[in-house]
């Protein structure tokens, strides 16, 4: 079986903090990928990274990082100094390479609120 | 860029209709996919596809079903709709083989049953 938590369900910041997002996942897979997905209020989500399991480095994107730690199956995302366009729901995500069609487990999402 | 359209954003069904959501992508996916939402459940898997007419039952697949006549088109059919079966409604698409790739989405239809 396999399990997606965000234990947060709601963050809210004023703006310029940072802000962390927990994610923890369950697999007995050696193989796997972990996606971030942001939806803005809009409401169509929109990839943010894939990390595959392999690959422990952590990520920086701009403003977005990542951090992976496979021994505590753990993959945290940090908005650092946040914007009030920052604001909504964030999904984590795993995906199973034995898991021929490919389908996407999602947490229950993380909202984020930026007031100015 | 792929590009996943759902034909409606808001809709609102009496209950006991039989609703039809649409969904439609332009980049020769083999996969789709269909997801509703609700705060505090997340992304929950309804019914996906693999190919032109094969289908394969999510997690919740109860009081749904669907429909795959071409390739770049997924339907969502609810036979008999009842309230709880308000929500968001996700419709995604992926390559068939590339296991690097994640999902496209659509922009979601928000469904009211009344």
């Amino acid at each position: 079986a396999q399990k997606v938590t965000q234990a947060q369900t709601e963050i809210s910041v004023v703006e310029k903090e940072d802000v962390t997002l927990d994610c923890v996942y369950e697999t007995r897979d050696t193989t796997y990928y972990l996606f971030w997905y942001k939806q803005p209020p809009s409401g169509e989500l929109v990839f943010l990274i894939r990390r595959n399991s392999f690959d422990e480095q952590n990520e920086i994107s701009g403003r977005y990082s990542w951090n992976f730690q496979k021994s505590t199956s753990s993959f945290n995302f940090t908005i650092t100094a946040s914007q009030v366009v920052d604001s909504a729901v964030y999904f984590c995500a795993l995906r199973m390479t034995t898991d021929s069609w490919g389908k996407l487990q999602f947490g229950a999402g993380t909202q984020v609120v930026v007031t100015p | 860029d792929v590009k996943v359209t759902q034909s409606s954003r808001y809709l609102v069904k009496r209950t006991g209709e039989k609703v039809f959501l649409e969904c439609v992508q332009d980049m020769d996916h083999e996969n789709m996919f269909w997801y509703r939402q609700d705060p505090g459940l997340g992304l929950r898997l309804i019914y996906f596809s693999y190919d032109v007419k094969m289908k394969e039952k999510g997690d919740i697949p109860e009081g749904y079903s669907v429909s795959r006549e071409k390739k770049e088109r997924f339907s969502l059919i609810l036979e008999s709709a009842s309230t709880n079966q308000t929500s968001m409604y996700l419709c995604a698409s992926s390559p068939g083989t590339d296991v690097n790739y994640g999902y496209t989405f659509g922009s979601g239809t928000r469904l009211t049953v009344v």
